[in-house]
């Protein structure tokens, strides 16, 4: 299973563009990378998964470079809202193999 | 609405009693997981199930049991032999199957124990 590593936490200001960068340097080929958002005492949501190059949808953009040993994931514009951990995941869900969620990064958002 | 139920919210049980944690799925999903979350850090897997009356033990089973009998549910249990019983617990299911999917996640049991 890869291993994932991402920074434990960053801050950035209301309106601002955070790119969180996540290093999964043995990701095998059948491998997608997924990212989860989590609040506090809630459950992760999912935000948005791709296999390689650009992934965009209504909150957030992925970039996957062709090694495909790390990602990033792009917040347009963030809000207090946005304040929150997010976690990296490399693996098959739909294999249901052990998924394993490394600690994130723990984003603030400051006014 | 189709999605994952996880009952109690909160529970709260004396040192030495067996807990059960419910997690009811009606999304039609082959595999479910069970982690573990304590204050400030990442998830832990506990156990997953690719389907029914099938389960294996993930990353930190000692002190866990689980059953599944049907696909919809995946009860986990919380045994006296379980050491730090105290945290957060959150169920999950995804489809199997290749190709990309995700996972969809209940809101939780928090298991306090005294």
């Amino acid at each position: 299973l890869a291993k994932t590593t991402q920074p434990i936490s960053m801050d950035s200001y209301e309106g601002q563009e955070v790119n969180i960068t996540c290093s999964h340097n043995n990701i095998a080929t059948n491998d997608y990378i997924t990212w989860y958002q989590q609040f506090p005492s809630q459950g992760p949501r999912f935000i948005i998964q791709g296999y390689k190059t650009k992934v965009t949808n209504e909150v957030a953009s992925l970039f996957i470079p062709a090694d495909r040993k790390s990602s990033t994931l792009s917040l347009p514009r963030v809000s207090l809202s946005d304040t929150a951990v997010y976690y990296c995941l490399v693996g098959e869900w739909s294999s249901a193999s052990k998924i394993i969620f490394g600690s994130g990064t723990r984003l603030s958002i400051r006014p | 609405d189709g999605g994952i139920t996880q009952s109690p919210k909160y529970l709260f049980r004396k040192e030495g009693q067996n807990v059960t944690l419910s997690c009811e799925q009606n999304l039609n999903h082959d595999a479910m997981y069970w982690y573990r979350q304590d204050p400030g850090q990442g998830l832990r897997l506990i156990y997953y199930s690719q389907i029914v009356n099938d389960f294996q033990k993930g990353d930190i089973a000692e002190g866990y049991s689980v059953s599944r009998e049907k696909k919809e549910s995946f009860p986990l249990t919380v045994t006296s032999a379980q050491k730090n019983p105290t945290a957060f617990y959150l169920c999950a299911s995804s489809i199997v199957g290749r190709g990309r999917t995700e996972a969809f996640f209940g809101q939780g049991t928090r298991l306090t124990v005294v």
